[in-house]
């Protein structure tokens, strides 16, 4: 079965600190794809970032860096310098390998970023 | 940059009333999907959408439930005799598109908030 864990329920970090956001992920398939999504308080949800099971490279785009380690099943999400607009709810999610398979989502991380 | 599209943006409805949310997913896409988040709670997949049936669905997509492609634009969630408990914002998303869009990532609508009373 597939499963996304994001153990850290909520985060609150003073601004320009760095923040990390922890997601380990379970799943059978050897093809997979992750996403990190953002949802602000107006509820949407923002895409962030999607990783395919084969591309372990870090990827870094701005402030937000992301960490994909296979051996342990995480794909972890850092913030540089935290601004408040970075103040959101963050999910990590899991999709199989046909790639148009659903999307399981990770119970979330609330990140508030105080002035 | 194309978009999903969903209607209306919030709904209120009563408890034992019929609703049907609207979605356009982006033109040219192939698979549908509708998701469901309960206030404070995670998204959960409620069911998928292809060739104009339907691929794959939750245990929470229940008899209450239904989708329809009724045309060639719209992807309806409809929910037959609505319970305090379907309070949640209901998301459409799409995917599979062709060249110019990236296939493997799903496209997701802005949200409908249902609120039963």
């Amino acid at each position: 079965a597939q499963k996304v864990t994001q153990a850290q329920t909520e985060i609150s970090v003073v601004e320009k600190e760095d923040v990390t956001l922890d997601c380990v992920y379970e799943t059978r398939d050897t093809t997979y794809y992750l996403f990190w999504y953002k949802q602000p308080p107006s509820g949407e949800l923002v895409f962030l970032i999607r990783r395919n099971s084969f591309d372990e490279q870090n990827e870094i785009s701005g402030r937000y860096s992301w960490n994909f380690q296979k051996s342990t099943s995480s794909f972890n999400f850092t913030i540089t310098a935290s601004q408040v607009v970075d103040s959101a709810v963050y999910f990590c999610a899991l999709s199989g390998e046909t790639s148009y398979d659903k999307v399981i989502f990770g119970p979330g991380t609330s990140l508030s970023v105080i002035p | 940059e194309p978009e999903v599209t969903q209607t209306p943006s919030h709904q209120v409805t009563q408890m034992g009333q019929e609703v049907i949310l609207r979605c356009v997913p982006i033109s040219n896409h192939l698979y549908f999907y509708w998701y469901r988040q309960i206030l404070g709670q995670k998204v959960e997949f409620l069911v998928s959408f292809y060739n104009n049936e339907i691929s794959e669905k939750s245990e929470i997509f229940d008899d209450q439930f239904s989708v329809e492609r009724p045309d060639g634009s719209n992807f309806t969630l409809k929910i037959r005799s609505t319970k305090l408990e379907d309070s949640a914002m209901y998301f459409c998303a799409s995917s599979g598109g062709l060249a110019g869009l990236n296939p493997y990532e799903q496209y997701f609508g802005p949200g409908t908030r249902l609120t039963v009373t």
